[in-house]
């Protein structure tokens, strides 16, 4: 299999304070690479596709200004969450596609554990 | 994404075979079988993905049904380490839309 990194696997930060994860994809490079969200005990929730050079795609009740993503490698997107608030701490998840029309299978990160406080 | 239907729990003895089902009866023609688990706190983990042939490789075997409206992922020799979330999921294998949305999928314990 393929190695997705995330980091910090734990992070707390205050209220209204900006908090930034990595995800690297660290033996392949990942033209795409996406970001869930993970409330306890619910499913993984599809934040946004990411596409190296590109703007975002996000998915529909996501906003775009609170949640920035930048994907300026084939290796590395960041997701950073901006002006946090206590509503926002959840499982973050990224995973990552190897490049090529063959590799259909996604690659996931440990995920980001975010509180807000 | 074709919608999927996974029982919510089952429990499996450790050492005999984990048998998940999961229905999708409404499957495209070019819509693949994928299965991903997810351990407690980590990242969800790919397992294996089929479209109408049955599958099997070093962690699991997939049996999909002639008409593909279900499909079964059998854990050959469940162990404690195999407890965790599994989740059925269908979508195109080609395109350009590679995004998996994940159901509730099914809590597998595995009891010593």
């Amino acid at each position: 299999g393929a190695v997705v990194s995330q980091h910090p696997s734990r992070v707390i930060c205050k209220s209204g304070t900006s908090v930034k994860i990595e995800c690297r994809s660290l033996d392949f490079q990942a033209t795409t690479m996406f970001w869930y969200r993970q409330f306890p005990k619910q499913s993984l929730m599809l934040m946004a596709t990411s596409n190296e050079g590109s703007k975002a795609t996000y998915e529909q009740g996501v906003e775009k200004d609170k949640f920035l993503i930048n994907h300026a490698s084939l290796t590395l997107s960041t997701l950073t969450v901006t002006s946090a608030h206590p509503e926002d701490s959840s499982f973050y998840i990224c995973s990552a596609k190897k490049s090529g029309p063959s590799n259909t299978e996604a690659f996931f990160g440990q995920g980001t554990r975010l509180t807000v406080v | 994404d074709a919608k999927t239907t996974q029982p919510p729990s089952m429990d499996c003895a450790e050492g005999r075979a984990a048998n998940l089902p999961c229905n999708h009866s409404t499957i495209s023609g070019n819509e693949y079988v994928y299965w991903y688990r997810q351990i407690h706190s980590q990242g969800p983990q790919y397992i294996i993905h089929g479209l109408k042939n049955n599958e099997t490789n070093e962690m699991a075997s997939l049996i999909i049904t002639e008409d593909r409206k279900s499909s079964t992922l059998i854990l050959p020799h469940a162990t404690l380490r195999d407890t965790a979330v599994y989740y059925c999921i269908v979508r195109p294998l080609g395109g350009s839309n590679y995004k998996l949305t994940f159901g509730k999928g099914t809590l597998l314990t595995v009891n010593p």
